[in-house]
C-alpha cells in the first residue's frame, strides 16, 4: 500500500541554524501539507501546498518557514533560524484530486537546543 | 475565537463496552468533520469523513454522528478492544485547511 514518507526521523539542530525537513507524498496525489505537533499539544495546520504553491497557511507559517517542491517527488519544509520553540513533531500530509482525507507520514522529531 | 473541543483528556472503559468520543466546536463553519486515531509518536491515521448534510455514517465498529445546529460531532467503538487504545482526534475541514481538536486518549480495559 503507498505510503507517505518523511526523513530524518529525528533531527536535532542548534538554535539559529536552518533544517530542512523531507517528504515523500503518495505518488499520485496533489495536494500536500505541513504540520506540528509540540509534545503533548494537537496536531497543527501550518501549510497546504498545491499545483506548485501555497494554497493555505496558518500563522504559524512565518517568514522563517518555506515549502517547496523541488522535483516531481519530494516536498520539504525549511526552517531558516531554528528556534526554542520550534521543537516538536512534525508531519507531512498527502491527498488525492478526488479525495477527502490525507494521508500522513510518520513524522520528524525535530529538537532545538 | 475559533475553539474545538473534545470531551475530557482520558477516557477509560472495560472491553466490550461502546466509547463514545465528543467534538463540540464554535465558530466554524465546516464543510465535513473527520476522525483520526493516532498511536503514540505516529502520526494520525483517517478513520471516518462526515459532511455537513449528513447526520450519522458507519465502518464496521465505528459510527459517527454531526449536528450542525449544535455543533457538535460524536464518535462511538462499539464492542470495544484493548486494540482500539489510542488517542483519537476530530478535524475541521474548511477550505484545504485542517483544525483539529486536542484529542481523547481512550483507554480499553481487558
Amino acid at each position: 500500500e503507498p505510503e507517505v514518507t518523511q526523513t530524518p526521523s529525528h533531527q536535532v539542530t542548534q538554535m539559529g541554524q536552518e533544517v530542512i525537513l523531507r517528504c515523500v507524498p503518495i505518488s499520485n496525489h496533489l495536494y500536500f501539507y505541513w504540520y506540528r505537533q509540540i509534545l503533548g499539544q494537537k496536531v497543527e495546520f501550518l501549510v497546504s501546498f498545491y499545483n506548485n504553491e501555497i494554497s493555505e497557511k496558518s500563522e504559524i507559517f512565518d517568514d522563517q518557514f518555506s515549502v517547496e517542491r523541488p522535483d516531481g517527488s519530494n516536498f520539504t519544509l525549511k526552517i531558516r533560524s531554528t528556534k526554542l520553540e520550534d521543537s516538536a513533531m512534525y508531519f507531512c500530509a498527502s491527498r488525492g484530486l478526488a479525495e477527502e482525507t490525507q494521508y500522513f507520514g510518520p513524522g520528524t522529531r525535530l529538537l532545538v537546543l | 475565537s475559533q475553539k474545538i473541543e473534545q470531551n475530557s483528556e482520558a477516557l477509560n472503559i472495560q472491553e466490550g463496552k461502546t466509547a463514545t468520543l465528543t467534538c463540540n466546536y464554535t465558530n466554524y463553519s465546516p464543510a465535513y468533520l473527520q476522525w483520526y486515531r493516532q498511536d503514540p509518536g505516529r502520526g494520525p491515521v483517517f478513520l471516518l469523513l462526515i459532511r455537513e448534510n449528513e447526520k450519522e455514517k458507519r465502518k464496521e465498529r465505528l459510527k459517527v454522528t454531526f449536528d450542525t445546529t449544535l455543533k457538535q460531532s460524536l464518535f462511538h467503538i462499539t464492542a470495544s478492544q484493548p486494540a482500539d487504545s489510542a488517542t483519537y482526534l476530530c478535524a475541521l475541514v474548511t477550505g484545504n485547511q485542517f483544525y483539529f481538536g486536542t484529542g481523547t486518549s481512550l483507554t480499553v480495559i481487558p
